[in-house]
């Protein structure tokens, strides 16, 4: 079984719905990771958290929020889905020890039309 | 602005040749460097570091060499094979342990 997952791993929405991403691992890590990935801008970062009372804003928060509700579980919501929120949704993990080597879970594409 | 850039979007290789791929940054705050691989459909996966009191770092047929003073580090893979195929993300450790990716270079590796 894969140590991060995330569901679902495919989505197509539309404007103004609200939809969650969810994310477990089984690592047993206590740092996760939200980023998004879009052409040419690579992965940027959304919102982390450190431990679980631990939540802080990313690179690129704005339109979105976060629930870490277990050491093992992270979930990302779009309030109000809009179409440039569209973008492969990646869930991530490490150790405090080793926090450059994150495992990332498989994705999630979402589509917001 | 960009603060870890990997201008190349794509580079082809004949397989058993070497490939290099290269990054450049512009904060000198940064003091980790990572190269993360990913193959389609699957997430990022961590393959090589190097901290900034290093030059170089040799892992198998991966070595990540740094220069500072260029605020420039370079991926070689040396020889190619046809399962490197993959994208490339250069990475910085930015303060608070937060990575900072570059966009990602495509490696083709031709059989």
């Amino acid at each position: 079984d894969a140590d991060v997952t995330q569901t679902p791993r495919n989505r197509i929405t539309k404007t103004g719905k609200r939809i969650m991403l969810e994310c477990s691992q089984t690592k047993g890590h206590d740092r996760m990771y939200w980023y998004r990935q879009d052409p040419g801008l690579g992965l940027r970062l959304i919102y982390y958290s450190f431990d679980v009372k631990d939540i802080n804003k990313g690179e690129i928060s704005d339109g979105y929020s976060v629930s870490r509700q277990a050491q093992a579980k992270f979930s990302l919501s779009l309030e109000s889905a809009i179409p440039n929120q569209t973008a492969l949704y990646f869930c991530a993990t490490s150790d405090s020890g080793r926090y450059y080597e994150q495992y990332f879970g498989p994705g999630t594409r979402l589509t917001v039309t | 602005d960009q603060q870890v850039k990997q201008n190349s979007p794509s580079l082809s290789v004949q397989e058993g040749r070497i490939s290099i791929l290269n990054c450049d940054y512009t904060n000198s705050m940064f003091d980790y460097f990572l190269w993360y691989k990913k193959y389609p459909a699957e997430g990022p996966t961590f393959l090589i570091s190097i901290s900034s009191i290093k030059d170089k770092n040799e892992d198998g047929r991966f070595t990540v060499f740094l220069n500072k003073s260029a605020k420039h580090l370079s991926l070689h893979i040396v020889p190619s094979q046809p399962g490197d195929s993959a994208v490339y993300f250069c990475a910085a450790v930015e303060y608070g342990n937060k990575l900072v990716f570059g966009a990602g270079t495509i490696l083709r590796v031709k059989s």
